[in-house]
């Protein structure tokens, strides 16, 4: 089974300072995929960056960057600069990837707890 | 409008109600999820379908039910409501095939068993 912790339920930053939220994972799969999402206060889901488990090279999105440590099963997101508006919920999933003989369990997105980030100015 | 719609978007009912929560989308997207959010549990899985004829069982599936009645359309149902099933409830879609496919997401519906 798959397993999500982000051990931060909240975290602070000075605007323009850089963060870094961390996410672990457990899986014994070799081939899965890795999202960051954020949840404003107004609620919607906004998909920010994703990294494969195979993929050389950590994921960059603008200011949000992956720190994907395979052997460690960390994936820990860090935006630069950030800003007010940076002020969230952050979310950390994973999915399986590659396809199986049921294909039934393949896909499906499992969340972490989520960590609260507030941005002083 | 929105890729991906819930309805309604926030609903208080009673103990022992039947409720149904809808969710469509134009994304053309074979695949949607339900999932209920709790403070400090982040979101977890009721039901999946990967197609019209294809539905299964998430992490915290019991005292739900779904119903996939066209690739756009995917229905989640609480029989018999109970207050602890208060909570925002998200739809979500997702391609089939591409290993980077994020999930797209509804507005939520926050529900409130009283």
């Amino acid at each position: 089974a798959q397993k999500i912790t982000q051990t931060q339920p909240g975290m602070f930053v000075q605007e323009k300072e850089a963060v870094t939220l961390d996410c672990t994972y457990d899986t014994s799969d070799q081939s899965y995929g890795l999202f960051w999402y954020k949840q404003p206060s107004s609620g919607e889901m906004i998909f920010l960056i994703y990294q494969g488990s195979y993929d050389e090279q950590n994921a960059t999105e603008g200011r949000y960057s992956l720190n994907f440590q395979k052997a460690r099963k960390s994936a820990n997101l860090v935006i630069s600069a950030s800003q007010l508006g940076d002020s969230a919920m952050y979310f950390c999933a994973m999915r399986k990837r590659g396809s199986n003989a049921g294909g039934t369990s393949y896909g499906k997105l499992t969340f972490g707890q989520g960590t609260i980030l507030t941005v002083h100015p | 409008d929105a890729d991906v719609t819930q309805t309604p978007r926030n609903r208080i009912t009673k103990t022992g109600k039947r409720i149904m929560l809808e969710c469509s989308q134009t994304k053309g997207h074979d695949r949607m999820y339900w999932y209920r959010q709790d403070p400090g549990l982040g979101l977890r899985l009721i039901y999946y379908s990967f197609d019209v004829k294809d539905i299964n069982k998430g992490e915290i599936s019991d005292g739900y039910s779904v119903s996939r009645q066209a690739q756009a359309k995917f229905s989640l149902s609480l029989e018999s409501a109970i207050p602890n099933q208060t909570a925002l409830y998200f739809c979500a879609t997702s391609e089939t095939g591409r290993e980077a496919a994020e999930a797209f997401f509804g507005q939520g519906t926050r529900l409130t068993v009283v």
